[in-house]
């Protein structure tokens, strides 16, 4: 059973770029979210996709999207990069089964700068 | 908002048990209460989740007061690997995460 994978480990843009980062579930899991977690600071949740559709958003503006693949594989977009979006994104799969018992597995992360 | 209040970091002796504290005074009935850590440089991991009874794994256990309104994570055994952040979260049906600035666990060889 692998992992939660996610590429590229580091990744240094400019303000105004545009950046999309991947993310691998677990072999099984239909059910991925992202997460920004800055420095010192818990993860902050950006979105859930559950088998290839949005379910659920937190508090980030529209430059912040997503998508997820048949094979529920997904990605993380973010247009019109500030200086604020410098942080470490996570992504998470899970099997998607609710009601709050739901085990999520992180991958390891990746580390965007924004200079 | 995380809806649970942690101390920001702890200190242990090596091999020594550990209790980390959770309030969690807003809980309602169908939350469920979830620990996760995060080792340095690595994303969060899940380490155990309760309702209502006290549970262990081969992690650690959970203790569970009897009105909920909080809890306490119990490292048996605490090694120079356990030093993390340790989160304790809240989950509802809608299984959404929402982490708070959890408690820094260091722990003293």
């Amino acid at each position: 059973e692998t992992g939660v994978t996610q590429s590229p480990t580091h990744l240094i843009k400019t303000r105004g770029q545009q950046v999309t980062l991947r993310c691998s579930s677990q072999s099984g899991h239909n059910t991925v979210s992202w997460y920004q977690q800055a420095l010192g600071q818990g993860p902050q949740f950006i979105f859930q996709y559950y088998r290839e559709e949005e379910n659920g958003r937190g508090n980030f503006p529209p430059r912040f999207s997503g998508l997820q693949f048949p094979n529920y594989s997904s990605e993380l977009n973010v247009n019109a990069l500030e200086l604020d979006d410098s942080a470490l994104y996570l992504c998470a799969s899970s099997l998607g089964f609710g009601g709050g018992t739901d085990t999520q597995y992180f991958g390891p992360g990746t580390r965007l700068t924004v200079l | 908002d995380a809806k649970t209040t942690q101390p920001n970091s702890m200190e242990s002796n090596e091999e020594e048990p550990v209790h980390l504290p959770c309030n969690h005074s807003t809980i309602s009935g169908t939350d469920y209460i979830h620990w996760y850590r995060q080792l340095p440089s690595q994303g969060p991991e899940y380490v155990i989740h309760g309702l209502t009874s006290n549970v262990n794994n081969r992690m650690a256990s959970l203790a569970i007061a009897e009105d909920r309104k909080s809890s306490t994570l119990i490292l048996h055994r605490a090694t120079l690997r356990d030093a993390a952040v340790y989160y304790c979260i809240l989950r509802d049906r809608d299984d959404k995460i929402i982490f708070g600035k959890g408690t820094r666990l260091h722990i003293l060889p």
